[in-house]
């Protein structure tokens, strides 16, 4: 069976600082990861997706994760945080398609 | 350009109740799946389809049926709305129920049983 863990509820940040949302995994097989993002009243937009290429993914808006298979870990970071990147972002892990399984979403709050 | 679109996006219904959630893509794709997603809990998988004429039930199918109507629509029906129910429902489709494949979401529909 598949799980996911993001291990921070929610995170805050100061403009202009770097994040870090941090997801760990566990699948009996080599899984499908992505992270998603969804704004408030929204659905859930695609950031980035590994499968099984380059284990750092670059994604849209400057976010990137990478893949650590001896971590089970696929963490999500951004150089500088955005105002506009508040928001809530899930976690993903997937196997053959039809089995997503969601984290529970960290939610990151940006200061000015 | 629309996607995924859900109708409708608030309804407030009684106990007992019953109604459809309509969903539409326009993307061609094969698959398309309903969610329910509760504070804290993330999105939990309530019913899908891989393809035209198929569906499954995904974690929490329980009070729920759905019809995929055609390759673009897809519906979720609750027969005797309980407050359980209470919740944003979200329909996604995606290329097909293969690895890899994104799902792209609708904007949700927002639904409270009083």
């Amino acid at each position: 069976a598949q799980s996911v863990t993001q291990l921070d509820s929610h995170v805050s940040v100061s403009e202009g600082t770097p994040v870090l949302l941090r997801c760990n995994y566990s699948s009996s097989y080599s899984p499908s990861l992505f992270w998603y993002v969804q704004h408030p009243n929204k659905g859930l937009q695609l950031l980035l997706k590994y499968t099984s290429a380059a284990t750092l993914v670059k994604g849209i808006n400057g976010f990137e994760a990478e893949f650590k298979k001896s971590e089970t870990s696929f963490h999500l970071t951004k150089p500088s945080a955005h105002m506009s990147d508040a928001a809530e972002y899930f976690c993903v892990v997937s196997l053959y398609g039809q089995n997503f399984v969601f984290g529970p979403g960290t939610r990151l709050s940006v200061l000015p | 350009n629309a996607g995924v679109t859900q109708t409708p996006k608030f309804q407030v219904l009684k106990t007992g109740q019953s109604m459809t959630l309509q969903c539409a893509q326009d993307m061609n794709h094969n698959s398309m799946y309903w969610y329910r997603q509760d504070p804290g809990m993330g999105l939990r998988l309530i019913y899908y389809s891989a393809s035209e004429g198929t569906t499954d039930k995904g974690e929490v199918p329980n009070g729920y049926n759905v019809s995929r109507l055609n390759k673009r629509e897809f519906s979720l029906r609750l027969e005797s709305a309980a407050p359980s129910q209470t919740s944003v429902y979200f329909c996604a489709s995606s290329e097909a129920a293969a690895l890899n494949q994104p799902q792209h979401f609708g904007d949700g529909t927002r639904l409270s049983i009083l």
